[in-house]
């Protein structure tokens, strides 16, 4: 049973570019959500996406966009990228109608901005 | 706004000993609390789900506790091995949504051979 696959591992951007992060959720699980940690901080959440809709969204600027596909993969992009944007992002699948609502994390996208 | 707290934020213990690993939450109004395990540089590794109504859970030599009324979580780790040793997160389901999760900080932890 495949777990949560994201891609690429490592990248390393300049600032003003952009980013496409990507993340194929745990078989059987429908929801995607998206984190940002930064070194040494816990995660904080960006936002949700469900049936291919954000369903919730944290405290993060619109310069963040995500997208989910039928296959319930997702996409996170990250435009006029800035030096604080550098961190570890996360993604987690779950599965919407589970009452437990258990999420499972994949090992993440180290985004360096120079 | 749910505020998250994990003390201490690093620990050292020698190796067979027993600890205890503390969360504290402000709105008792959660859905769930999950405990998860962060090895350095690496994603999340959940460890145990304790629902709202629930007062804990185990699994091998880890048993999680929840008081709501207090706002508090405790991670109870047995018989420590060098192989526990990583950044242990608490996180909070608040009220009516499973999903979005507000983290602590984490406290790292050093278990010594």
């Amino acid at each position: 049973d495949a777990g949560v696959t994201q891609s690429p591992t490592h990248l390393i951007k300049t600032r003003g570019q952009q980013v496409t992060l990507r993340c194929s959720p745990k078989s059987g699980h429908d929801t995607v959500s998206w984190y940002q940690q930064a070194l040494g901080q816990g995660p904080q959440f960006i936002f949700q996406y469900y049936e291919e809709e954000e369903r919730q969204r944290g405290n993060f600027p619109d310069r963040f966009s995500g997208h989910q596909f039928p296959n319930y993969s997702s996409e996170l992009n990250v435009n006029a990228l800035l030096l604080g944007d550098s961190a570890l992002y996360l993604c987690a699948s779950s599965l919407r109608a589970g009452a437990a609502g258990e999420l499972f994390f994949g090992e993440g996208s180290r985004l360096t901005v120079l | 706004k749910q505020e998250v707290t994990q003390i201490p934020a690093a620990l050292s213990v020698p190796e067979g000993e027993n600890l205890v690993l503390n969360c504290s939450f402000t709105d008792s109004a959660i859905y769930n609390l999950q405990w998860f395990r962060q090895d350095p540089g690496k994603g999340l590794t959940s460890l145990l789900l304790i629902q709202s109504s629930q007062r804990e859970q185990t699994s091998g030599r880890l048993n999680a506790s929840l008081d709501k009324s207090s706002g508090r979580s405790t991670l109870y780790i047995a018989a420590s091995q060098p192989g526990d040793s990583a950044t242990y997160l608490c996180a909070i389901s608040p009220g009516g949504s499973a999903r979005q999760l507000t983290f602590g900080s984490g406290t790292q932890l050093t278990v010594l051979p």
